[in-house]
């Protein structure tokens, strides 16, 4: 199974901040990356896909860079709506995993 | 609007039966893969099972291989999960989610990041 770490696991930070989630793979995924948004008693939101990929409707604070086993997750300016917990996914092989999770919180 | 909704969770003993349910609604269920996706409470999200568009194609994490079965009927736009031998370790929120094939290769498929996801269900496994 391909593990994913995700570091730091829990980050605080304030309201205007740039901050950056890394995930690293066990082995290479080339691009089948995927980061998702949780917040509390939700369901998780899809943000970036295919590492770097914005999804439709998710602003463009969020950014996300990396190939092979070394990903990140940028926020440029961090909002209120933003402190949630963040996974990364890889789909590149079986089983479909998920990282631990990087919980933001505000400072 | 594009919505999933999932049914079927409660309370269930050790080594029971449970049968869940995912509704769709607002797109063509036809054509998209599904999943299911669970988190046990304070915890992490755990895949669980994956389905083709039509059915021909399905995966499971280890966990879950031997005692849960994934379906789905498109003539209803509906999305199963049937759990049997259930155990505590299954307690969790379970999610439907969505997503489009990616590629086949090799005899497998793999599948696209999950666009659409349900509320979820509970189901908690004790005695």
């Amino acid at each position: 199974d391909i593990q994913l770490t995700q570091s730091p696991s829990f980050l605080s930070a304030s309201v205007g901040d740039r901050v950056t989630i890394t995930c690293r793979a066990s082995q290479g995924i080339s691009s089948y990356l995927a980061w998702y948004q949780q917040k509390p008693g939700k369901a998780p939101k899809l943000l970036i896909y295919a590492a770097s990929t914005l999804q439709s409707g998710v602003p463009s604070r969020f950014s996300g860079s990396g190939s092979g086993t070394e990903f990140t997750l940028t926020i440029s300016s961090l909002q209120p709506e933003d402190f949630a917990t963040y996974y990364c996914q890889q789909l590149n092989s079986y089983p479909i995993t998920f990282g631990q999770g990087t919980r933001l919180e505000i400072k | 609007q594009v919505q999933l909704v999932e049914s079927g969770g409660g309370v269930v003993q050790p080594g029971r039966s449970l049968r869940l349910s995912c509704a769709a609604s607002g797109f063509t269920f036809s054509s998209y893969a599904m999943h299911w996706v669970r988190q046990a409470p304070g915890k992490g999200l755990e895949w669980v099972a994956v389905i083709s568009y039509d059915g021909s194609n399905k995966y499971y994490a280890d966990s879950v291989k031997g005692r849960f079965t994934i379906s789905r009927d498109n003539s209803k736009n509906t999305l199963y999960l049937q759990m049997n031998s259930l155990r505590a370790e299954d307690t969790a929120v379970y999610y439907c989610a969505r997503s489009e094939l990616g590629y086949c290769s090799g005899g497998s498929c793999f599948f696209d990041a999950f666009d659409i996801w349900g509320q979820g269900t509970m189901v908690t496994v004790s005695s």
